[in-house]
């Protein structure tokens, strides 16, 4: 059965950081790209960055591009996003999906950030 | 970035009956591949949200039949052949042609 579980969210001030790890298991990790997409509360779905299969491409939404960086680690399992800058805006649940497709998504995370 | 509009944006439906959710984009969505990467989502209440159809059509492993998905080019369509209970919840389209990946604003489906 595919997991995915997302964690390191919490309260933080605007100009800090965070990084967000996505532990994967249940399927083969290093074959697949992984994707984060992140919902403001009580708004819609916006997806935010993508790294391949091989990590060599990664892509991301304009209004994180030059703060935020994604990576993985595929002798962990783990796929992660490190977020600098951090601005009001960016509160948000987090989630990782599996896939191109986003054919898997965990449950979330949580990010505030506030004075 | 290519814009993904739903209509409608709200659904009230009745428990047996039918549903259709309508999504266009500002561009076409056949990538150079001829693949068109177009896919449906479903948000239920409190819940992480759930791929239900790719490629326009292509509904993923364990997802319903009442859901279908068609379409081509910038105009597609979600349809739900008999709403259940369990369908109650946001759905989202999204393009997956070109980045940044974009999705519609939602529909939100509920029972009258």
């Amino acid at each position: 059965e595919v997991q995915l579980l997302e964690s390191g969210g919490g309260l933080v001030q605007p100009g800090g950081s965070l990084r967000l790890p996505c532990a994967a298991s249940g399927f083969t990790f290093s074959n697949y790209a992984m994707t984060w997409v992140r919902q403001a509360p009580g708004k819609g779905l916006k997806w935010v960055s993508v790294i391949s299969e091989s990590g060599d491409d990664t892509y991301y939404e304009d209004s994180v591009k030059g703060r935020f960086t994604i990576s993985r680690d595929d002798s962990r399992n783990m796929l992660y996003l490190q977020m600098n800058t951090l601005r009001d805006e960016d509160t948000a649940v987090y989630y990782c999906a599996k896939g191109w497709q986003l054919e898997q998504w965990g449950q979330g995370t949580l990010v505030t950030v506030s004075t | 970035d290519i814009v993904m509009t739903q209509t409608p944006l709200s659904s009230p439906v009745t428990l047996g009956q039918p549903a259709s959710i309508s999504c266009r984009s500002s561009q076409s969505l056949v990538h150079s591949d001829g693949n068109t990467y177009l896919s449906w989502f479903q948000q239920r209440p409190g819940q992480s949200p759930r791929l239900l159809i790719y490629e326009i059509s292509n509904r993923f492993p364990g997802v319903p039949d009442r859901f279908s998905g068609s379409g081509a080019g910038t105009d597609f369509t979600l349809k739900i052949s008999r709403v259940e209970a369990e369908d109650v919840g946001v759905y989202y389209c999204m393009q997956g042609t070109q980045f940044p990946r974009t999705f519609g604003q939602g529909t939100k489906v509920e029972i009258k």
